[in-house]
């Protein structure tokens, strides 16, 4: 199975700061078959990203993603108060789906 | 887009088995598969299967094999996941998903506590 590692477990910045989060595939994704999700406290994951760089619906363009093969980013260029969260990086190319571990997005 | 609502909170004893249902409205039941995952209390996300549209054969990650069955009826657009030979371990928030050629719509979670 595909395992995928996010980097880092923990980023602490400030409202109005960049966030840049990675995911690293321990094989290349077929087809950028790439998610991003955002879990808040107490509530089901939400799909940001698919494809690797396409936006869900509703998904602000602040956040954007990009990447193949084996490595993957997902950005936020401005981040909001309610952008702080858990994020996973979510493969589908191929059976099991596997998840990364999650990186937290706390306020500095 | 699709709609799920879980059934609500269980309380197993180890040893027994629980079964979690799914109803889906807004979205043609045939159109998607419905995905199960689960998270154990303050940890990540982890996919246990899949039944794909048409309700074809179910597809299961090797760790659960054996232990999870997943269902569907169409006639009233309903998934289940059956899990077996509970533990503590098997303690968590069960997820059904709308499954979009592995791009995944959640639905609100059910907890299913395992405790003597």
């Amino acid at each position: 199975e595909i395992v995928l590692t996010q980097s880092p477990d923990t980023l602490s910045l400030s409202p109005g700061e960049r966030a840049t989060l990675s995911c690293r595939a321990s094989q290349s994704v077929g087809s950028s078959y790439l998610a991003w999700y955002q879990q808040k406290p107490g509530q089901a994951p939400r799909l940001l990203i698919y494809g690797a760089s396409s936006r869900a619906t509703g998904i602000p363009d602040s956040f954007s993603g990009s990447g193949s093969g084996t490595d993957f980013t997902l950005t936020i260029s401005r981040l909001e108060p309610e952008d702080f969260a858990v994020y996973y990086c979510q493969q589908y190319g191929s059976s099991p789906y596997t998840f990364g571990q999650g990186t937290k997005l706390e306020i500095k | 887009q699709v709609q799920l609502v879980q059934s609500g909170a269980e309380v197993k004893k180890p040893g027994s088995s629980v079964k979690v249902s799914c109803k889906a409205s807004g979205d043609t039941f045939n159109s998607y598969a419905i995905s199960w995952v689960r998270q154990a209390p303050g940890q990540g996300l982890e996919w246990m299967g899949r039944i794909p549209p048409m309700l074809r054969i179910s597809d299961y990650a090797q760790k659960f094999q054996g232990r999870v069955t997943i269902t569907a009826d169409k006639s009233t657009s309903t998934a289940y996941m059956e899990l077996s030979s509970l533990s503590s371990e098997d303690t968590a928030v069960y997820y059904c998903a709308g499954d979009r050629r592995g791009i995944l719509t959640w639905g609100h979670g059910t907890m299913v506590t395992v405790s003597s």
